[in-house]
């Protein structure tokens, strides 16, 4: 049982350069979601999703898309990646809607140059 | 939307002592309030929550207080140990479906052997 898992863990990026981030879970949770984690800041919402091939925005989605199309995976896609996209991102679950607590998975360290 | 507040932004005690970490948020409707501790090249963990329906949780040396009328809250530890240093985050929550977590800009705990 890995609980929430995200690869790759590293990842430098030329400016303009595309990638994806896969986020994993084996909990069967049904809630997903995408934080970014900038120094001397809180974590802050980019997206989430409710289930299986639903996605929405949150606080800060500029310059991001994602998808679901299998249950125990969440991908961030970067289209033409920025300097200010330079971060670490962080998946997190939800197990239901009658549920609070969310789990974190361990992060991907992004560079953008 | 909310906003949250947390200080100290760094806390260095002795081993032994307590230490405070307190939090306040702007939105009434928020109704759960979880604590994470954040280690070098982790992700957050999950170390204690309280929902607004009571005013005091406890789990051996942490415990948490929510004053709602003043809307703020607070994580206690008591006889700190050197493995209690880390980045600790508070959060905020309301109960919409998507129930993303609003944080703290965090507090640095150094504890002192």
């Amino acid at each position: 049982n890995a609980g929430v898992t995200q690869t790759p863990k590293f990842r430098v990026l030329k400016t303009g350069q595309s990638m994806t981030l896969l986020c994993a879970q084996d909990m069967n949770h049904e809630y997903m979601y995408w934080y970014r984690q900038d120094p001397g800041m809180g974590l802050r919402l980019i997206h989430y999703s409710v289930g299986e091939g639903t996605t929405a925005k949150g606080e800060v989605p500029d310059g991001y898309n994602v998808s679901r199309l299998k249950k125990q995976n969440f991908l961030l896609g970067l289209e033409s990646a920025a300097p200010s996209q330079t971060s670490v991102y962080f998946c997190a679950t939800r197990r239901s809607l009658a549920s609070y607590e969310q789990y974190f998975g361990p992060g991907t360290r992004l560079t953008v140059t | 939307g909310e906003n949250v507040e947390q200080h100290p932004s760094t806390l260095s005690v002795q081993e032994g002592d307590s230490a405070v970490i307190k939090c306040t948020y702007s939105d009434s409707a928020s109704n759960y309030f979880p604590w994470y501790k954040q280690e070098l090249g982790k992700g957050p963990q999950l170390i204690i929550d309280i929902r607004s329906n009571v005013g005091e949780k406890k789990d051996q040396r942490i415990a948490v207080t929510l004053n709602k009328t003043a809307k703020h809250f607070s994580l206690h530890i008591t006889e700190t140990q050197p493995e209690d240093s880390a980045v600790y985050f508070c959060a905020a929550s309301r109960d919409t479906g998507r129930r993303a977590l609003t944080f703290g800009s965090g507090t640095r705990l150094q504890v002192q052997p």
